[in-house]
C-alpha cells in the first residue's frame, strides 16, 4: 500500500527566505507526483506535476524534484512572500485507475 | 472557463438523517471523483466515475454511503443515515480522462 508522508506538518518563516518543503513515497512504481495547494476553506490547486521519468518541473518561484528511486519530491519556494501562506499537499498517481494517494500537507506561514 | 461546481458549501445536520452533496465537473471532462478529507489529513478517494460507469468504488462504504451520475455529468454523494465520524469536508475532481484533476470547493459537513 502506497503511503506519502509530509514533515514537518507545520512551517513558519520570513518573508524572503527561500524554503524546501519535503515528500516521501514508499512505493516507487508511480505514474507521477503533484504537489496541491490549499488555503483555508477552499478546495486544491495543482502547482506543478513531474511525470515519473522526469526529474523536475519549474513553474515561477516554484521548483520541484523528483527522485523516484529513493521515493522523494521536494518543492522549493524562492523569496518566499505572505501570499504563500498555505497548506502544500503532496501526492502520488499509481495503478491503472490514477488513483491519487495524498500526504497530510504542510502548513506553511510566511510572517511578513 | 468555470471550475468545479460544488453544493451546499457548508451544512450541518443532526446524527441519523440524510444529506446529499451536489457537483457539476469541468465541461468536457469525463472523469469525476468524489474525496474525503479529514481535519488535518489529506483527501482520500471514496469513488470515481469515467463518465456514467464507477470503476473505483472499494473506499466507498456502501452501507451508508451512495453516489450517482447518472448523465456522465454532474453527480451526487448521498450519506444515510450520517454518523458523528462523517463531519468532514467532501471534495469533487475532475479531470480529462486521467489527466490533471482539477478540484471544487467542497462541501464542509458537520453532524450535531
Amino acid at each position: 500500500k502506497q503511503e506519502v508522508t509530509q514533515i514537518p506538518a507545520a512551517l513558519s518563516v520570513p518573508e524572503g527566505e527561500n524554503l524546501v518543503l519535503n515528500c516521501s513515497f514508499t512505493d516507487s512504481a508511480i505514474y507521477n507526483l503533484q504537489w496541491f495547494r490549499q488555503d483555508p476553506g477552499k478546495g486544491l490547486t495543482s502547482l506543478l506535476l513531474i511525470q515519473s521519468s522526469q526529474r523536475e518541473q519549474t513553474s515561477g518561484r516554484l521548483n520541484a524534484s523528483l527522485d523516484k528511486s529513493s521515493g522523494r519530491s521536494t518543492l522549493y519556494i524562492a523569496a518566499s512572500q505572505p501570499g504563500d501562506s498555505a497548506t502544500y499537499l503532496c501526492a502520488v498517481e499509481t495503478g491503472a485507475n490514477s488513483k491519487l494517494t495524498f500526504g497530510k500537507g504542510i502548513t506553511l506561514s510566511v510572517r511578513p | 472557463e468555470a471550475g468545479v461546481v460544488q453544493s451546499p458549501r457548508y451544512k450541518i445536520i443532526e446524527k441519523k438523517q440524510p444529506v446529499a452533496f451536489w457537483c457539476n465537473p469541468i465541461s468536457g471532462h469525463n472523469t469525476l471523483y468524489w474525496y474525503l478529507q479529514n481535519l488535518g489529513q489529506g483527501p482520500e478517494l471514496l469513488i470515481r466515475y469515467e463518465n456514467e460507469e464507477a470503476v473505483d468504488d472499494s473506499q466507498l462504504p456502501k452501507d451508508r454511503f451512495s453516489a450517482e451520475r447518472l448523465k456522465g455529468v454532474d453527480s451526487t454523494l448521498k450519506i444515510q443515515p450520517a454518523e458523528l465520524g462523517d463531519s468532514a469536508v467532501y471534495l469533487c475532481a475532475s479531470s480529462f480522462r486521467s489527466g490533471t484533476q482539477y478540484f471544487g470547493p467542497g462541501t464542509r459537513l458537520t453532524v450535531l
